[in-house]
């Protein structure tokens, strides 16, 4: 079974500033994906960033960054240049084979002016 | 990308009624899921919606209480039965396109219970 895990409940970062997300992730399935999502308070499920398993390179959206760790098996999400926009609920999540997405809990991030 | 639609976006029901959740996709997916998210919360699987055949529950869901319809590749449904103020929840649609990564979700339906 896969699990993710987000050990940083909230998150402060100054605007303009780098801000990293920590996730790790367990599977024993050599095949993967990894998703980072986020989630304002409307509540909607906006995809960010995906990193395949197999993928060389670190993934890039813009400003977000997936560093790609596999050895440690974790999948850190960098936003760089931090938006007061940004504040938001993000939640790391991975699947395999045809199983469906599972997510972490999720961390809280709040962007101060 | 995909372009999802849920309807409604936000309701209030009294305790013991039932409320329909649909869910509209703009191009043809293979799988549908329905993911729960209590306050305060992350997301919870309830079910995999398949064209063609009943859909598979996750466990502590079952079908008596969240039917599932799938009637073609871009329309399903979320009912909520006998409703208690523990459904209060965010209820969301998500599709994959098959490759696996792409995966997208629904805006949501807000459902507070009284």
């Amino acid at each position: 079974a896969q699990k993710i895990t987000q050990t940083q409940p909230g998150m402060f970062v100054q605007e303009k500033e780098a801000v990293t997300l920590d996730c790790t992730y367990d599977t024993s399935d050599p095949s993967y994906g990894l998703f980072w999502y986020k989630q304002p308070s409307s509540g909607e499920m906006i995809f960010l960033i995906y990193q395949g398993s197999y993928d060389q390179q670190n993934a890039t959206e813009g400003r977000y960054s997936l560093n790609f760790q596999k050895a440690r098996k974790s999948a850190n999400l960098v936003i760089s240049a931090s938006q007061l926009g940004d504040s938001a609920m993000y939640f790391c999540a991975t699947y395999s084979g045809n199983t469906p997405l599972v997510f972490g809990k999720g961390t809280r991030l709040s962007v101060i002016a | 990308s995909a372009v999802i639609s849920q309807k409604p976006s936000r309701d209030i029901c009294q305790r013991g009624t039932s409320l329909t959740i649909q869910c509209q996709v703009d191009s043809q997916v293979t799988m549908m899921f329905w993911y729960r998210q209590q306050p305060g919360q992350s997301l919870t699987l309830i079910a995999t919606a398949n064209q063609g055949s009943e859909a598979t529950y996750e466990s502590g869901f079952v079908i008596d209480k969240f039917p599932i319809s799938r009637p073609n590749l871009t329309f399903s449904t979320l009912t909520v039965s006998n409703m208690s103020p523990e459904d209060s929840s965010i209820y969301l649609c998500s599709v994959d396109r098959g490759s696996g990564d792409e995966q997208y979700f629904g805006p949501g339906t807000r459902l507070t219970v009284t």
